[in-house]
């Protein structure tokens, strides 16, 4: 079946550091690729999505790039904020008579100032 | 900006009892799910539900488990007699029928059976 995979957590950057979080996908068809932040006691939150193979998802300074020819969909920040400290999910739409989401296991980022 | 609610935030309960748990989706969105999170694990789905059924369940989502819409508002999660196994944190959302792939998770509730 469909399937994300996330980098091992956590991840402990200093302000103002590059995050990469690396993801990659196994589907079948062309599935639609999501990056989700939880901050400390809160909900999954959307942060970006791209739909189709190319398209770059950006938000807040986070930008992913639907890479078709690497299954991938890595997020990206050139320089993190205290602020950004929460856990983040990548996720694919899985369409099987309804949409559902697959997730990957979440990977952990602290930011220090 | 509207947002999806879930109610409580926290319940804890005895194993074998029945635990129904709330949500409030946004507004003119039609299509809710359930997912659920077992402590260091993945988010899973549990069930997709549209014009009053069910479209889509996964094979977590057994006998003990059901969902209903009893009023134009509020989506609810009953499992029947839970398990040690069912303690995890439970995710509702829902999506508009023109972006159904787009979900708006809320806050979650965490669940601990003892």
């Amino acid at each position: 079946g469909d399937s994300v995979t996330q980098m091992e957590g956590p991840v402990t950057l200093s302000e103002e550091a590059f995050l990469t979080i690396n993801c990659t996908y196994t589907a079948t068809g062309y599935p639609s690729l999501f990056w989700y932040v939880q901050y400390p006691g809160e909900g999954l939150q959307l942060l970006l999505k791209a739909t189709k193979a190319d398209d770059k998802g950006s938000n807040k300074g986070f930008e992913a790039t639907y890479r078709k020819e690497t299954t991938s969909f890595h997020l990206e920040k050139g320089s993190v904020q205290v602020s950004d400290s929460a856990v983040y999910f990548c996720a694919l739409s899985s369409y099987q008579g309804a949409q559902k989401l697959v997730f990957g296991q979440g990977t952990r980022l602290t930011i220090n100032p | 900006e509207p947002e999806v609610t879930q109610t409580p935030s926290h319940q804890v309960t005895q194993m074998g009892q029945e635990v129904i748990l709330r949500c409030v989706p946004i507004s003119n969105h039609l299509y809710f799910y359930w997912y659920r999170q077992i402590l260091g694990q993945k988010v899973e789905f549990l069930v997709s539900f549209y014009n009053n059924e069910i479209s889509e369940k996964s094979e977590i989502f057994d006998d003990q488990f059901s969902v209903e819409r009893p009023d134009g508002s509020n989506f609810t999660l009953k499992i029947r007699s839970t398990k040690l196994e069912d303690s995890a944190m439970y995710f509702c959302a829902s999506s508009e029928i023109q972006n159904q792939e787009t979900q708006y998770f809320g806050p979650g509730t965490r669940l601990l059976v003892l």
